[in-house]
């Protein structure tokens, strides 16, 4: 059964960098098909797209926060990773990470982590 | 940018049926497939409908999906309403292969 677990400190001040990690176990990040993404939800609110990426490294972001975010892959440790720079008090939310084929469904979601951008 | 855009709640009673409504902005919403994502309070969303209308295994058929490009619309129905459907869903779809998008999402009360 996949399994995926974020890992990552949960408060970061402002304007520092958020940095989460993604440990998929019970199966291959390098599964052929399949992309790694990035769910966020602020508190009380909806779901909002960060982004995905391909275990070859090829990447894709919301527009909306592209200049801010980056995300890497680690196929020795099984793990993907995301890094939102100059994060502000909106940046508050449960972030997710999930598993999704192309022009699927997200099949496969990590507990949550909830990270608190605060001085 | 392509967006979908859901009504913010809807109600119903025990047994009865409701429709969510899932509204692209844009060019042709059944171009994609349409996913619905159900996700009751404290917990992680978990998909009831994939690809339009595919149930995935454990989920009732009560559950169902269906897209309309007259109205550029998704909808998901929920038939014979039952107090654990009281959750928020969210529709999910593509702008091209590689950019998605979610809906607003849509508060569900069983009254």
């Amino acid at each position: 059964q996949l399994q995926l677990q974020e890992s990552g400190p949960g408060l970061v001040k402002p304007p520092e960098t958020l940095s989460l990690t993604c440990t998929v176990s019970g199966g291959s990040i390098t599964s052929s098909g399949y992309y790694w993404g990035w769910v966020r939800q602020p508190p009380g609110k909806g779901l909002e797209r960060i982004g995905s990426i391909y275990y070859s490294g090829a990447a894709y972001y919301n527009p909306s926060l592209q200049s801010r975010v980056a995300m890497s892959v680690d196929t020795s440790s099984n793990q993907f990773s995301l890094k939102l720079s100059s994060v502000t008090a909106a940046d508050t939310a449960i972030y997710y990470c999930v598993r999704h084929i192309s022009l699927g469904h997200f099949d496969y979601w990590g507990q949550g982590i909830l990270v608190t951008v605060s001085s | 940018n392509f967006m979908l855009t859901q009504p913010h709640s809807v109600a119903g009673s025990p047994g009865r049926t409701v429709t969510i409504s899932c509204t692209g902005s844009s060019g042709n919403i059944a171009a994609n497939y349409v996913q619905w994502y159900q996700q009751r309070p404290g917990s992680v969303p978990t998909t009831v409908i994939f690809e339009n209308n595919q149930r995935p295994s454990g989920v009732p058929d009560r559950f169902s999906g269906s897209v309309d490009s007259s109205s550029n619309s998704a909808s998901l129905t929920i038939s014979g309403l039952r107090t654990e459907d009281e959750a928020d869903y969210y529709c999910q779809s593509y702008d091209d292969s590689t950019h998605w998008v979610f809906g607003g999402g849509t508060k569900l009360t069983v009254l």
